[in-house]
């Protein structure tokens, strides 16, 4: 069964350094989402994408968060500078372009910033 | 945009006995409504899901509805085993502003054997 791969898995930075998750959807997905969620939490959307494009990034920290899919197809999400605040899981999940489709989540990476 | 509200936060059975777990939604053009199942530490699954013009669902212990005008839905879990134990997040995807999806806030489920 393919499935959204992702990477790192966990990762413990600094405050005020950078981090960066990398995220391959599922093969044939066009769009792609990164989710934020805190422990005890519901995820919550980032960024979305619709091929290389960006669908809606209106919850993204765009002070510190950056998220790129150049060729439609991998993804990156990069934070710089990292905050405490910021210490959560980042899912990346992908679906079918189009309604009707559901979407499938990455195992996920955790990130603590200390 | 939408909001999904999600209850209880925190529900805890007796094994064999169900549990039923309720959302609401504000986006009457919300129109798909699936069920995630988060072990801890891992990514949350599909379950079950529900498109807006079907009532109810239902798959083996599982079951879910859907109530429009009310704009309601419910995960019903029959049969309660250990292994059900998890936390369960419900989601509304709406047509509006590019098929976002909108998650409740989870409902830690405990099946005690």
């Amino acid at each position: 069964e393919a499935e959204v791969a992702q990477s790192p898995r966990y990762k413990i930075t600094e405050k005020s350094q950078a981090v960066a998750f990398w995220c391959d959807p599922i093969s044939g997905h066009a769009t792609l989402y990164w989710y934020r969620q805190i422990l005890g939490q519901g995820p919550e959307l980032l960024v979305q994408f619709q091929d290389e494009s960006v669908v809606d990034d209106s919850q993204l920290p765009k002070d510190r968060f950056s998220a790129e899919r150049l060729k439609g197809v991998d993804s990156t999400l990069k934070i710089q500078p990292a905050e405490l605040g910021d210490s959560a899981m980042y899912l990346c999940a992908s679906s079918l372009k189009g309604s009707g489709n559901t979407i499938y989540f990455g195992e996920g990476s955790w990130l603590t910033v200390v | 945009g939408e909001n999904v509200e999600q209850h209880p936060s925190t529900l805890s059975v007796q094994e064999g006995d169900s549990a039923v777990i309720k959302c609401t939604y504000s986006d009457s053009a919300s129109n798909y409504f699936p069920w995630y199942k988060q072990e801890l530490g891992k990514r949350p699954q599909l379950i079950i899901d529900i498109r807006s013009n079907v009532g109810e669902k239902k798959d083996q212990r599982i079951a879910v509805t859907l109530n429009k005008t009310a704009k309601h839905f419910s995960l019903h879990i029959t049969e309660t085993q250990p292994e059900d134990s998890a936390v369960y997040f419900c989601a509304a995807r709406t047509s509006n502003t590019g098929n976002q999806f909108y998650f409740g806030t989870g409902t830690s489920l405990t099946v005690i054997p």
